[in-house]
């Protein structure tokens, strides 16, 4: 199993411009969902989805959009790209079930730059 | 309201001494969960340790054990015999129940550096 994919693993973005962070996973969980983490600020929710076709807002939605056509994909959207933007985005994926503790299984991170 | 707080910013220790993470949390739910995560320079997440709401004994995972005290509503991490290899960044998650969705909320996290 690869676990949770992230690509691209560094991008650099200019004010404005529109890109995809793909995230797929082979662990055929239920939960999937987006965090940044930026210096001093830990890991904010951006957006999650508890199975395909349904995606909910986190802490720190805005400028992002998401969607959940299957298990294993989890596209994240920046619309139009803005400085404050510029963080490590990381993709995380859990298993839903009898016995379950809901612990995220991470992907490797994507390093954004936004000048 | 922070639903995580991590008080300690930076912690130091000597190789082979233990140490003591801090970790507090705000929840009403009655059933919830406790993560520790450790992140070191690679970059790469790690889960380290659980604990459940539920759990009358304190989890333990190999030199990692959760000190769960609930009526202060603290989760402190503790690592025995510290390495060079612990020295990462350390992050307190919790997932609630229904009304957190179960997608755990993370703390800002405490820079551990171990010396020789």
């Amino acid at each position: 199993n690869a676990g949770v994919t992230q690509t691209p693993k560094f991008q650099v973005l200019k004010t404005g411009q529109s890109m995809t962070l793909q995230c797929a996973q082979d662990m055929n969980h239920e939960y999937m969902s987006w965090y940044r983490q930026d210096p001093g600020m830990g890991l904010r929710l951006i957006h999650y989805s508890v199975g395909a076709g349904i995606t909910d807002q986190g802490e720190v939605p805005n400028g992002y959009n998401v969607s959940r056509s299957t298990t294993e994909d989890f596209p994240l959207r920046l619309l139009s790209a803005a400085p404050s933007q510029t963080s490590v985005y990381f993709c995380a994926s859990s298993y839903v079930g009898t016995g379950a503790h809901y612990e995220q299984y991470f992907g490797p991170g994507t390093r954004l730059t936004v000048t | 309201a922070q639903k995580i707080t991590q008080t300690q910013p930076g912690m130091f220790v000597q190789e082979k001494e233990a140490v003591t993470l801090d970790c507090t949390y705000d929840t009403s739910d009655q059933s919830y969960g406790l993560f520790w995560y450790k992140q070191p320079s690679s970059g790469e997440m790690i889960f380290l340790i659980y604990q459940g709401s539920y759990d009358e004994q304190n989890a333990t995972e190999g030199r990692y054990s959760l000190n769960f005290q609930k009526a202060r509503k603290s989760a402190n991490l503790v690592i025995s015999a510290s390495q060079l290899g612990d020295s990462a960044m350390y992050f307190c998650a919790m997932r609630e129940g229904q009304a957190g969705s179960y997608i755990p909320t993370f703390g800002r996290g405490t820079s551990l550096i171990v010396h020789p």
